[in-house]
C-alpha cells in the first residue's frame, strides 16, 4: 500500500487555464510538501504545509497556490498554466525530519 | 538561500568499483540532516541513507555509507562495489531540525556504471 498518492500521473493543458493536482497521504503525518523538478535544477520547494489550514512559500512559489483543508490532502493549483511550468511535479510527506520523508510517484504537468 | 553543492554533473564508474558523489552544503543550523535520494530513470524518489548533524559515526547502509565531514559541510556518498543497477540520478539534500523541517536539494548527478 502507497503511503502517498499523486493525481493525476500525467497532464497536458493549455496555457491560461487553471491546473489542480493532488496529493493524498493514508499516513497521518504533519508535514506535506510539493516540489517542482526540472533538468539541472533538482528538487525546488513550491509550498510546504505544517499542519491543516497552515501552509508557507518556498522558493518557487510565483504563479502557486495551496490548500489543505484535511490532514490527509495538499492540493497545488496552478492558477493560469504558463509554458514555464511545464515540469515534473513531486509530492512528499515527513512526521518529522528526522523520521525521513517519502516522495509520491511523480506528476508530469505539461502547459501547451 | 542555504545551498546545496553537487559539483559532478555526470559520472562513469566501472561495475563493481567504489564511487563516491560529492556533496557541500551552506548552513547556520546547529541541528541539521543529510539525506541521499536515488532516482532511477522510472522517475521515482527512492531514500537511500540519512545523517544527523550530531551523529558520530558515519551513517551506512549496505553498500551505502555517507563520509561526513562537518567542518567541512561535507557529505559525501559512497557506493562501494557499484553494480549496473546504481545507475540513476543522485540527490544529496539537506533538512533543518526542530521545527524547520523543509528539505533543500542539490541539483543531483547522474551515475553511469558501466558494464
Amino acid at each position: 500500500d502507497a503511503g502517498i498518492t499523486q493525481s493525476p500521473r500525467h497532464k497536458v493543458t493549455e496555457t491560461g487555464t487553471p491546473v489542480t493536482l493532488r496529493c493524498h497521504q493514508t499516513e497521518n503525518h504533519r508535514y506535506m510538501y510539493w516540489y517542482r523538478q526540472d533538468p539541472g535544477h533538482g528538487l525546488r520547494l513550491i509550498h510546504y504545509s505544517y499542519g491543516v489550514k497552515d501552509t508557507d512559500k518556498g522558493e518557487v512559489s510565483d504563479g502557486y497556490s495551496v490548500s489543505r483543508s484535511k490532514t490527509e490532502d495538499f492540493l497545488l493549483t496552478l492558477e493560469s498554466a504558463t509554458s514555464s511550468q511545464t515540469s515534473v511535479y513531486f509530492c512528499a510527506i515527513s512526521e518529522s525530519s528526522v523520521l525521513g520523508y517519502t516522495f509520491g510517484s511523480g506528476t508530469r504537468l505539461t502547459v501547451v | 538561500a542555504q545551498k546545496i553543492t553537487q559539483t559532478q554533473p555526470g559520472m562513469f564508474v566501472q561495475e563493481k568499483e567504489a564511487v563516491t558523489l560529492d556533496c557541500t552544503y551552506d548552513t547556520s543550523d546547529q541541528s541539521y540532516g543529510l539525506f541521499w535520494y536515488k532516482q532511477p530513470s522510472s522517475g521515482e524518489m527512492i531514500f537511500l541513507i540519512y545523517q544527523g548533524s550530531y551523529d558520530e559515526q558515519n551513517a551506512t547502509e549496505g553498500r551505502y555509507s555517507l563520509n561526513f565531514q562537518k567542518a567541512r559541510k561535507s557529505a559525501n556518498l559512497v557506493i562501494s562495489a557499484s553494480q549496473l543497477g546504481d545507475s540513476a540520478m543522485y540527490f544529496c539534500a539537506r533538512s533543518a531540525n526542530f521545527g524547520n523541517e523543509k528539505l533543500t536539494f542539490g541539483t543531483g548527478t547522474r551515475l553511469t556504471i558501466i558494464p
